[in-house]
């Protein structure tokens, strides 16, 4: 059974930094193209950051390039997303996903997600 | 604004067959695959389309994608209450993935 857990999320000061984790099992993580998306509250879902299976391609939503950083360790079938100079509006669910198939890029499987919530 | 348009209601009565639109542009759904989600808040979103028609496994036969051009739809026949919650479409736009903004299905 497929299984992503996001953690590392919590309660953060504007300017600060975070880094969220997303453990996977169930599948052969170093085969899938992984993304992190999130929902901010009220709001509807929105991209963040994708990353390939070797990590040779990488791609960000505008809204936060240059200041977060997706990786992942296939040793540890683990992904990363590395979060600084956070605003309110990156208030928000985060999930992680795992692409349908391989080879695909998109959203399929995703994780229960975890809060972040930036506020002084 | 999300790039993608989608209408922000619909609805149907049990049993009815009812469609959901996604709109887009030749960056996004004009040459690239759709996708589609259902996503109750406070539960993680779950993927019902990809590749513009095809189901992953466990997704009833009811939920059906097409698209043509620059645009999409997701069917769902013999509509149950259990359908009842919000849906996304999504696509690939330029190095970037793309979203509707969502539309929330009411079962009457």
């Amino acid at each position: 059974e497929v299984q992503l857990v996001e953690s590392g999320g919590g309660l953060i000061q504007p300017g600060g930094s975070l880094r969220l984790s997303c453990a996977a099992s169930g599948f052969s993580f170093s085969s899938y193209n992984m993304n992190w998306a999130r929902q901010a509250p009220g709001k509807g879902l929105e991209w963040v950051a994708y990353i390939s299976s070797s990590s040779s391609s990488i791609y960000y939503a505008d809204s936060v390039k240059g200041r977060f950083t997706i990786s992942r360790d296939n040793a540890k079938n683990s992904l990363y997303l590395e979060m600084k100079s956070l605003r309110a509006e990156d208030t928000a669910v985060y999930y992680c996903a795992r692409a349908p198939v391989e080879g695909d890029a998109g959203l399929g499987y995703w994780g229960q997600g975890t809060l972040v919530t930036v506020s002084s | 604004q999300s790039v993608l348009t989608q209408p922000p209601s619909a609805s149907g009565t049990p049993g009815q067959r009812v469609t959901i639109s996604c709109s887009g542009s030749s960056s996004n759904i004009g040459r690239n695959y759709v996708y589609w989600y259902q996503y109750l808040p406070g539960a993680a979103p779950k993927l019902i389309i990809y590749r513009n028609n095809q189901r992953p496994s466990g997704v009833p036969d009811r939920f059906s994608g097409s698209k043509s051009g620059t645009s999409a739809s997701l069917a769902i026949s013999g509509l149950r209450s259990e359908d009842e919650t919000d849906y996304y479409c999504a696509a690939w736009d330029d190095y970037s993935w793309v979203f509707g903004g969502g539309t929330k299905l009411t079962v009457l």
